[in-house]
């Protein structure tokens, strides 16, 4: 099984800050695949293929990364980018997706 | 607009079973692979088990392989997950996602509880 460590567990950024959320693989994976969960809702894909945004999603966020490190980056945080992000590996079975990143507004 | 809308969860005992249904709408159902992940309360996100277009080949996580069983009706656009042999660890909102290697669209999810 894949294991995906997410860093760090939680975090708060001002509006404003840059921030980023990274992703490492105990194997060398093709594709990361990342999750918002907003409080009391169901997760929304976020970005696919490492680094293509879904619809959406405002062009603050980006993707990045290959083999075992990836990561997720916003490039000025804004309060409605508070929330829980995931990253998901694809394509060995058992799919597994990282401890998640709470991201807190300051 | 995409929809799915899950059912079925509720209260159980251990060792009991449940099944949860899903109704998708909005989209060609028989042309996407499906998958069931779960979120125990305050943690992460688990993927549970997937079943291709036709429900001919099926996949499942270690901890559930034998209990669970994830099948589909296309003519009704629904997918099911029998949960049998139910435990405590089990307890967690169960989505109803699309499965294209990633986890594309999400039901609003279904809470079971597994307690006596």
């Amino acid at each position: 099984e894949i294991v995906l460590t997410q860093s760090p567990n939680t975090m708060a950024a001002s509006p404003g800050e840059k921030v980023t959320i990274t992703c490492r693989a105990s194997s060398s994976v093709s594709y990361m695949y990342w999750y918002q969960q907003m409080s009391d809702a169901s997760p929304k894909l976020w970005i696919y293929d490492t680094s293509k945004l879904a619809s959406g999603v405002p062009d603050r966020f980006s993707g990045s990364g290959s083999g075992t490190s990836y990561s997720l980056t916003i490039n000025t945080m804004e309060a409605e980018d508070a929330a829980t992000y995931y990253c998901q590996q694809c394509c060995s079975t058992p799919r597994t997706f990282g401890g998640g990143t709470k991201l807190e507004l300051k | 607009e995409v929809q799915l809308v899950e059912s079925g969860g509720v209260l159980v005992q251990p060792g009991r079973s449940m099944k949860l249904s899903c109704a998708a709408s909005g989209f060609t159902f028989s042309s996407f692979p499906m998958a069931w992940v779960r979120q125990a309360p305050t943690k992460g996100l688990e993927w549970v088990a997937t079943i291709s277009t036709s429900g001919g080949s099926t996949y499942y996580r270690d901890s559930v392989k034998g209990r669970f069983t994830i099948s589909r009706d296309n003519a009704k656009s629904t997918l099911y997950l029998q949960m049998d042999s139910l435990r405590s660890e089990d307890t967690a909102t169960y989505y109803c996602t699309t499965d294209d290697y990633y986890f594309d669209y999400w039901g609003q999810g279904v809470m079971v509880t597994v307690s006596s």
